[in-house]
């Protein structure tokens, strides 16, 4: 069964280093999203992207965070210079198209910011 | 701010009791109602896409209502196993301002007495 896998699944990184989240989403899906979930949340929407570009972002998702597709099945996300709060599980997830179709969700990277 | 909150936060149960949660969300600019499955270290796995009022849909033992007039949803299981331990997540997706993202409850964390 195609699932969405995402590496690292932890990453340990010093305050103000920058980080690269990867995720290989489904292979015939179009639209992708990453949402975290700090601990004792809840899971929180990030941002979605279509056709090569960012279509919705949360105000989460400021400077210091990017979403790229740097080839045809890798999506990254990569945060700038990262910050305690920023500690969190991270997942990727992708659809076929956005509305009512479910979403297919990696397992997560745990980010710990020290 | 667009709210989604679930009850019970966790539930105990021995094998064989019935049980359910409760998902509420904005009865506005309803696109559709997402019930997730979690289990730890595993990705959230899809159970239900909900988007009619009054929807009922089932999967194996486990079954889910929907009523968009008055925002919220039933998620039913009968029969409870151990393997049912989880966390269940709802997931509201609007229409309109918020298209493409989804918005998560807390989640119910379900224990399964054996």
């Amino acid at each position: 069964e195609p699932e969405v896998t995402q590496t690292p699944s932890h990453q340990v990184t010093q305050m103000g280093q920058e980080v690269i989240l990867r995720c290989v989403p489904i292979s015939n899906h179009l639209y992708f999203y990453w949402y975290r979930q700090i601990l004792g949340q809840k899971v929180e929407f990030l941002v979605s992207f279509y056709n090569n570009e960012i279509s919705e972002k949360s105000e989460i998702f400021d400077d210091q965070f990017s979403v790229e597709r740097p080839d045809g099945s890798n999506f990254t996300l990569k945060i700038r210079s990262t910050k305690l709060e920023d500690s969190a599980m991270y997942f990727c997830a992708s659809s076929e198209a956005s509305l009512n179709t479910e979403a297919f969700f990696g397992q997560g990277t745990r980010l710990t910011v020290v | 701010i667009l709210n989604v909150e679930q009850s019970p936060q966790s539930l105990h149960v021995q094998e064989g009791d019935s049980t359910n949660f409760t998902c509420s969300f904005p009865s506005s600019n309803f696109y559709a109602l997402h019930w997730y499955r979690w289990e730890t270290a595993k990705s959230p796995e899809a159970l239900f896409v909900m988007t009619l009022n009054g929807d009922e849909k089932k999967k194996g033992r486990i079954s889910a209502t929907l009523n968009t007039k008055e925002g919220y949803s039933y998620l039913y299981i009968k029969g409870s196993q151990p393997e049912d331990s989880a966390t269940y997540l709802c997931a509201f997706r609007g229409y309109g301002g918020a298209t493409n993202k989804l918005i998560f409850g807390t989640g119910t964390l379900l224990a399964v007495q054996p």
